[in-house]
């Protein structure tokens, strides 16, 4: 079975702060893919970045890197220089496999963040 | 700009009566899943389906019941609505080329069941 582990409530940073929201994992498929997804106050979920886990280097995307170590279990989103809309809450999110019963993803149960001004 | 969409937004019924949530995509993906989302729980997977008349259970699938007569559309139903599933319900898609493949969600569908 897939688990996503967020142990972050909530967090706080300072407009202009670099944050790093973390994510720990666990699966036993060889292959697998990390995935980060944003829901702002109006409750949409946006997509911000996807890891997998053969790759070589870790992902970015903007503002938005990916620290992916493969050995820990872990894929913290790392945001550099917040900005206001950035406030939200975050899931961090996997992909096991290509197998049929496996194509959707475990959600963590996400990081409010919090950017003040 | 077509995509994925869910109606209704809003809707409050009450215990024991059917209801049916809508979901739609344009995109003719082939996975449609069906999450709730619950504080301190994230997003579960209720149902997901593969392909049309191809539907599976998820984590959480007791009280509810999904339909997949054409792939653009992914109907969610709760038979006999509890207070338990008050939640907001997201309908998702995505392809099947690879593991990296997102899912796209609709803006979802807030029940409240009195």
């Amino acid at each position: 079975a897939q688990k996503i582990t967020q142990t972050q409530p909530g967090m706080f940073v300072q407009e202009k702060e670099a944050v790093t929201l973390d994510c720990t994992y666990d699966t036993s498929d060889p292959s697998y893919g990390l995935f980060w997804y944003k829901q702002p106050s109006s409750g949409e979920m946006i997509f911000l970045i996807y890891q997998g886990s053969y790759d070589q280097q870790n992902a970015t995307e903007g503002r938005y890197s990916l620290n992916f170590q493969k050995a820990r279990k872990s894929a913290n989103l790392v945001i550099s220089a917040s900005q206001l809309g950035d406030s939200a809450m975050y899931f961090c999110a996997m992909r096991g496999g290509m197998d049929t019963g496996r194509r959707a993803l475990t959600f963590g149960s996400g990081t409010r963040l919090q950017v003040q001004p | 700009d077509a995509g994925i969409t869910q109606s209704p937004r809003y809707k409050i019924t009450e215990t024991g009566r059917q209801v049916t949530l809508m979901c739609h995509q344009t995109w003719s993906h082939s996975y449609m899943f069906w999450y709730r989302q619950d504080l301190g729980h994230g997003l579960r997977l209720i149902y997901y389906s593969a392909a049309a008349d191809i539907t599976d259970k998820g984590e959480v699938p007791d009280g509810y019941v999904v339909s997949r007569s054409k792939t653009e559309n992914f109907p969610l139903t709760l038979e006999s609505a509890t207070r338990s599933q008050t939640s907001v319900y997201f309908c998702a898609s995505s392809g099947n080329r690879g593991t990296n493949e997102k899912l796209f969600f609709g803006s979802g569908t807030q029940l409240s069941v009195l």
